[in-house]
């Protein structure tokens, strides 16, 4: 159980153009998932919060204007790329945490997507 | 500013030797995860240690969460070269966000 999937795995784009990112959740109902960007070697860096039916919350240095997270339903939250640059070029990683679950604070995670801008 | 605190940062060892890797905090966390992540992939989740003083074991992963709920240890015995990857402890201190430690980046050498 518990699972989570992202879509797409890979992702190139020319810059410019805007990019969508899918996160789902198959067997369990998410009110909160997150989105992450990670560098190489590093550890995940937190973008935002998405909670569903609602506007999503940005950390602190993150545009929203630029990352347009969008939670819908409690299985799908969206992440897009807007006017994407090279520099956008990173590992997006999303997560979820189970809504019944006992301990809530457990998040799942995402396969990630890699997301290349030429 | 809230922050889990993980060492050693990097680690290589030969196949066959034990490891153990800390996660430390000021703050009193309800609870605690460890992930394994591998190079191109999400991280995946191991274990969540709720009670202090909770000791759980994962075949050759022993986690314990430490009394005051402020620091946990993950230990593997005899190491193999599929143990290799980074490690991340996370943990929610009370304000619904969850904070992740800078990570421990395990090579195990055959």
């Amino acid at each position: 159980g518990a699972v989570v999937s992202q879509h797409p795995s890979r992702v190139i784009c020319k810059s410019g153009t805007s990019v969508k990112i899918e996160c789902r959740s198959l067997d369990f109902q998410a009110t909160t998932m997150f989105w992450y960007r990670q560098f190489p070697k590093q550890s995940l860096m937190l973008m935002a919060t998405s909670n569903e039916g609602s506007k999503a919350t940005y950390e602190q240095g993150v545009e929203k204007d630029k990352f347009l997270i969008n939670h819908a339903s409690l299985t799908l939250s969206t992440l897009t790329v807007t006017s994407a640059h090279p520099e956008d070029s990173s590992f997006y990683i999303c997560s979820a945490r189970d809504s019944l679950r006992q301990i809530q604070e457990t998040q799942y995670f995402g396969p990630g997507t890699r997301l290349l801008v030429l | 500013t809230q922050l889990l605190e993980q060492s050693p940062q990097f680690l290589s060892i030969q196949e066959g030797e034990n490891l153990t890797v800390y996660c430390n905090s000021s703050s009193v966390f309800s609870s605690l995860q460890w992930y394994r992540q591998e190079p191109g992939e999400g991280p995946v989740l191991l274990v969540t240690v709720v009670t202090g003083g909770e000791v759980k074991k994962l075949k050759r992963l022993t986690f314990q969460f430490g009394d005051a709920r402020k620091d946990s240890s993950l230990h593997i015995t005899a190491a193999q070269p599929g143990d290799t990857g980074l490690y991340l402890c996370a943990g929610d201190p009370g304000g619904f966000k969850t904070i992740f430690g800078a990570g421990t980046r395990l090579f195990v050498k055959a």
